[in-house]
């Protein structure tokens, strides 16, 4: 069974700082990644998304994120945040083992980032 | 292209009732998902619909039930309604058949039951 861990439950930061959510994932076989946004009373919008190839994968609003097999990671990056990245963000797995992994995406807690000015 | 659009926004039903609710797909996306939010479980994977078919469900309670038209367009119900069962219930879509090249979130239809 696939579990993920986001292993902060809160990240405060300053504006203009850099920062790093943190992601680790289990699964007995190839996975996708994704990271997603959710604002307030919004549903989940997508950063950006792993599915093959360069392990280093570019998302919106200046995201980035890392693929690390040997350590199961796959933690996000911003450079330099803004106010306006204050949300949850949300790390899911998906298998590619048909079956029952159709249309499922295991979800972590989430990692509340606040932005303070 | 309009994004998975989900109604009713906002729903209060009383304990005991059921409810529908409906999730309209992107245009030629055939894969729908459901999610239900809490605070306590985060999200969890209801079931996945693909072209009418039931293909994946979750660890619900069969009071939680959903089906998939011909136009792809979803609805879930949910019957006997009970106080836990408020929750955020997001809707996602996408395109391929299999690999899960990128699913698409409506914003939700927020539940409360009193």
């Amino acid at each position: 069974a696939q579990s993920v861990t986001q292993l902060d439950s809160q990240v405060p930061v300053f504006e203009e700082a850099p920062v790093e959510l943190r992601c680790n994932y289990s699964s007995s076989v190839s996975v996708y990644l994704f990271w997603y946004v959710q604002y307030p009373n919004q549903g989940l919008q997508l950063l950006l998304k792993y599915l093959s190839g360069s392990t280093l994968v570019k998302g919106i609003n200046g995201f980035e994120a890392e693929f690390n097999k040997s350590q199961t990671s796959f933690h996000l990056r911003k450079p330099s945040v803004h106010i306006s990245d204050t949300a949850e963000y949300f790390c899911a797995v998906s298998d590619d083992a048909g079956g029952t992994s159709y249309g499922k995406l295991t979800f972590g807690q989430g990692t509340i980032l606040t932005v303070h000015p | 292209k309009a994004g998975v659009t989900q109604t009713p926004r906002y729903l209060i039903k009383t304990r005991g009732q059921q409810v529908t609710l409906s999730c309209s797909p992107i245009s030629g996306h055939r894969s729908v998902s459901w999610y239900q939010q809490t605070p306590g479980q985060g999200l969890q994977f209801l079931f996945e619909y693909f072209s009418e078919t039931q293909r994946n469900k979750g660890n619900f309670p069969g009071r939680f039930s959903g089906r998939q038209f011909s136009n792809s367009r979803s609805e879930m119900n949910v019957s006997t309604l009970e106080l836990g069962d408020s929750a955020l219930y997001l809707c996602a879509s996408q395109l391929a058949e299999t690999a899960p090249y990128g699913y698409t979130f409506g914003s939700g239809t927020r539940l409360t039951v009193v």
